[in-house]
């Protein structure tokens, strides 16, 4: 699976946008972009994942830009409960290893009041 | 469903000892997958079975580990002469597969073992 590059940790403030960067320059075509999160002392949870288009679900959007070689997670408006650690992983499609998450050290995001 | 479950959530046991942690999935999910996660590091992939296959083993998987999924439903984890470097929290999760893209794993909370 490529490799995925994120900053350390980021501050938000409650109610802004969280904007959660991802670069994973070495993608393949056939990799898609999955972004969990992890709650202080509890599992991870998923949050999203795309192939080539914006995703948008209830929880965040996932923006792709066309080369695919970065990407960024949007919570729309933080709340204090979004305070974790996100990351972003690359895995392939289907076929080989694609039931395996490689994780890296991911981004801790604070939100702060 | 009640999601992904783990027994015990925390577990303190002396070096030496052995120690089992059960997992049990999510009903219709016929993946499993036992991660390991220390402090400050993301989780890392243990093993994966499908159904009561178990399909890879990581090199993190000493021959002091074993990982069973008789029935192909609940899973357990087990380490033999538990060593310091064991502590860490380890993590089950469940998917449905295979699927393109990969369906997406749910956790469990975890147990967290501390040796000592």
């Amino acid at each position: 699976d490529a490799k995925t590059t994120q900053p350390p940790s980021m501050d938000c403030a409650e109610g802004r946008a969280a904007n959660l960067p991802c670069n994973h320059s070495t993608i393949s075509g056939n990799e898609y972009v999955y972004w969990y999160r992890q709650i202080h002392s509890q599992g991870p949870q998923y949050i999203i994942h795309g192939l080539k288009n914006n995703e948008t679900n209830e929880m965040a959007s996932l923006i792709i830009t066309e080369d695919r070689k970065s990407s960024t997670l949007i919570l729309p408006h933080a709340t204090l409960r979004d305070t974790a650690v996100y990351y972003c992983i690359v895995r392939v499609a289907s076929g080989g290893s694609n039931y395996k998450l490689t994780f890296g050290k991911g981004t801790l995001l604070t939100v702060n009041p | 469903d009640t999601g992904v479950s783990q027994d015990p959530r925390h577990k303190i046991t002396k070096r030496g000892q052995n120690v089992t942690f059960r997992c049990d999935p999510i009903s219709e999910h016929n993946r499993l997958y036992w991660y390991r996660q220390t402090l400050g590091q993301g989780p890392e992939f243990l093993t994966y079975f499908q159904n009561e296959a178990q399909l890879e083993k990581s090199r993190l998987l000493s021959d002091r580990f074993s990982a069973e999924r008789p029935k192909g439903s609940f899973s357990t984890l087990e380490i033999q002469r538990t060593e310091q470097g064991d502590s860490a929290m380890y993590l089950c999760a469940s998917s449905l597969g295979p699927s393109t893209g990969g369906a997406e794993a749910f956790f469990g909370q975890g147990t967290r073992l501390t040796v000592v």
